[in-house]
């Protein structure tokens, strides 16, 4: 079964530099979504994807992030200057339609910023 | 800002007990996703319910939406210690973000 992947799995970066989050979505996908979860909270949102173009991003989605989708498969996320707060697993989702189309997670990627 | 609230946040009950997840919300969703997640992994997609009062069937598992569409549960029958996890519900509208609970961490005891 397709599924989504991420690398790495785990990226450990000094605080101040900056980290490239790679994921490949699911071919035939056309939205794509990062989320993050801080050990212990909730799955939060951070950037919806469409068409080459941000959809929607939330409060945490600052000047400090980026997304890109360089070539037909891979679409990363980039933190320009990483801080301590932004140690987090992150996902990947992807979805084929995306109205009312579940979305297919990777399995993350565990940043850890010292 | 949407919310949902997932209740309980932990369950430990014995082998071949029944149970039930609940997931509310003071908004309205176009559809409910239900996941599990083990430790380390992403999010496994379990059901997706769309229509007011659908109910959905997965073995011993059974989700239903809410007939506003603002609510859902789980309910699992017979639960096994192959059941313990972390079950999270997450409601999107259209093709927007999913907004998550908090999870259920249950545990089966043999």
């Amino acid at each position: 079964e397709p599924e989504v992947t991420q690398t790495p799995s785990h990226q450990v970066t000094q605080m101040g530099q900056e980290v490239i989050l790679r994921c490949v979505p699911i071919s035939n996908h056309l939205y794509f979504y990062w989320y993050r979860q801080i050990l212990g909270q909730k799955v939060e949102f951070l950037v919806s994807f469409y068409n080459n173009e941000i959809s929607e991003k939330s409060e945490i989605f600052d000047d400090q992030f980026s997304v890109e989708r360089p070539d037909g498969s891979n679409f990363t996320l980039k933190i320009r200057s990483t801080k301590l707060e932004d140690s987090a697993m992150y996902f990947c989702a992807s979805t084929r339609t995306g109205i009312n189309q579940p979305q297919h997670f990777g399995d993350g990627t565990r940043l850890s910023i010292l | 800002t949407q919310l949902l609230e997932q209740s309980p946040q932990f369950l430990s009950i014995q082998e071949g007990e029944n149970l039930t997840v609940y997931c509310n919300s003071s908004s309205v969703f176009s559809s409910l996703q239900w996941y599990r997640q083990e430790p380390g992994e992403g999010p496994v997609l379990l059901v997706t319910v769309v229509t007011g009062g659908e109910v959905k069937k997965l073995k011993r598992l059974t989700f239903q939406f809410g007939d506003a569409r603002k609510d859902s549960s789980l309910h699992i029958t017979a639960a096994q210690p192959g059941d313990t996890g972390l079950y999270l519900c997450a409601g999107a509208r259209g093709a927007q973000k999913l907004v998550f609970g908090q999870g259920t961490r249950l545990t089966i005891n043999p």
